[in-house]
């Protein structure tokens, strides 16, 4: 597609609840990136993937927080027992290669509220 | 773990005035980089500086990375309406698995009145 195309757009589920959001990169980016931006703040680095796997998990906050990359292309961010402190934008974005860092293409986000 | 400080948080400004943001960091990066973001959107890349003292410009923002490596500026000139939104500065450490892990200021909020 023409852009990072992220879904769903807004999310509203009860503490407790499994969530999953997903990314679709721009078509030919291999390198994708998961971030998490809350109310008045910059975006949090989660995770970063090459390819299909995670060469960066550092940034998710506890096990709860799990993403995957299957075949390379769309990643699902995974949240399992949500509590009302995960309410925040998800922001992926994707980049060409790892050549030039920070050239990163975001997506719109997925806003996620945790009642 | 580590911070940028962005500075000023907001500002207000006349159309056609010229603007000046800055970050600062507690540590060093070797890349600094600026993202606009409007509301609803995800951040878009602006300018991208990959060397210590390096200015570069695109179209009417100059931003300049910091000889120190830990700080960078980015001004606007002449705004204009649409210049309207949230600047965030980045940093980055290219190498091994650092690429895309970007530490971000807590952004600075620009409104322009016509």
């Amino acid at each position: 597609g023409a852009g990072v195309s992220q879904t769903p757009s807004n999310k509203v589920t009860e503490k407790g609840k499994y969530v999953e959001l997903r990314c679709d990169p721009i078509s030919g980016h291999t390198a994708l990136y998961w971030y998490r931006q809350s109310l008045g703040q910059g975006p949090e680095f989660l995770i970063y993937f090459q390819g299909t796997g995670a060469a960066d998990d550092s940034g998710l906050p506890n096990d709860r927080f799990f993403a995957v990359r299957p075949e390379g292309s769309v990643s699902t961010l995974k949240i399992q027992r949500t509590e009302r402190g995960d309410s925040a934008v998800y922001l992926c974005a994707s980049s060409l290669t790892v050549g030039q860092s920070g050239e990163l293409f975001f997506g719109e986000g997925s806003r996620l509220t945790v009642l | 773990g580590q911070q940028l400080n962005q500075s000023p948080q907001s500002m207000f400004i006349q159309e056609g005035e010229d603007v000046s943001m800055n970050c600062t960091s507690s540590s060093i990066f070797n890349t600094w980089l600026w993202y606009k973001q409007d509301p609803g959107e995800g951040p878009v890349l602006l300018i991208a500086l990959y060397k210590a003292g390096e200015l570069t410009s695109n179209g009417r923002l100059t931003a300049q990375f910091g000889i120190t490596r830990k700080d960078s500026f980015l001004n606007i000139s002449a705004s204009i309406p649409s210049d309207v939104g949230i600047y965030f500065c980045a940093g980055a450490n290219a190498g091994g698995t650092s690429y895309g892990k970007l530490t971000f200021g807590q952004g600075t909020i620009l409104t322009v009145h016509p």
